[in-house]
């Protein structure tokens, strides 16, 4: 069974701060992990993908994201966040042979303190 | 043109209303999603349509009924629904998978309410 875990349901940081969102998955087959922000009343929007390859991603908006194998985990850093990146963001997982199906973390609620 | 598209923004229906949701894109992509949101919630999945076709129903009540008309477009008829049933809905759309797994690309969602 493939699952999700987003450990920090609510993060307040300053602004102009670094910050880590966690994200660790469980699965016994190959992943492949995003991470996506969602704005208010609004979608979702791809911040970066990891398929293969360098474990270190580069996304949007400075977003950088980790894939460590060993510590089944995929956090995700901004070294200094903005008012703007105030949103919820979600870590999601593809796993190989399921029809195209994401699981998806339980989020975790950005708010940039200014 | 990587844009998913979704109609209406906003719904208001009552529960005995005939309403339909409807989600298009022209980026060739041939699975195609439903999820349904709650406020502070993941996107849960409904439907997934993989070549116009239903692969995934994750034992969604019969009063959400999908149709894939063609590769393009997807919609959601809803009949008889329940205040319960208020959420954002969110197609999502994604290219073939060919043994490589893609990200899926977001509409902005239908925020529905039922009164």
């Amino acid at each position: 069974a493939q699952s999700v875990t987003q450990l920090d349901s609510q993060v307040p940081v300053f602004e102009e701060a670094p910050v880590e969102l966690r994200c660790n998955y469980s699965s016994s087959v190959s992943v492949y992990l995003f991470w996506y922000v969602q704005y208010p009343n609004q979608g979702l929007q791809l911040l970066l993908k990891y398929l293969s390859g360098s474990t270190l991603v580069k996304g949007i908006n400075g977003f950088e994201a980790e894939f460590n194998k060993s510590q089944t985990s995929f956090h995700l850093r901004k070294p200094s966040v903005h008012i703007s990146d105030t949103a919820e963001y979600f870590c999601a997982v593809s796993v190989g042979n399921t029809g195209n199906q994401f699981y998806f973390g339980t989020g975790t609620s950005l708010t940039v303190i200014p | 043109d990587t844009e998913v598209t979704q109609t209406p923004k906003h719904l208001v229906m009552g529960m005995t209303n005939k309403k339909s949701l409807k989600c298009e894109q022209h980026m060739g992509h041939r699975a195609m999603y439903w999820y349904k949101q709650k406020a502070k919630k993941p996107p849960e999945l409904m439907f997934v349509y993989s070549y116009e076709k239903l692969s995934i129903n994750e034992s969604v009540p019969s009063r959400f009924s999908p149709e894939c008309p063609n590769s393009s477009l997807l919609n959601l008829h809803l009949h008889a629904l329940q205040p319960e049933d208020s959420a954002l809905y969110l197609c999502a759309s994604s290219p073939p998978s060919g043994g490589i797994r893609y990200e899926q690309y977001f509409g902005p969602g239908t925020r529905l309410t039922v009164t």
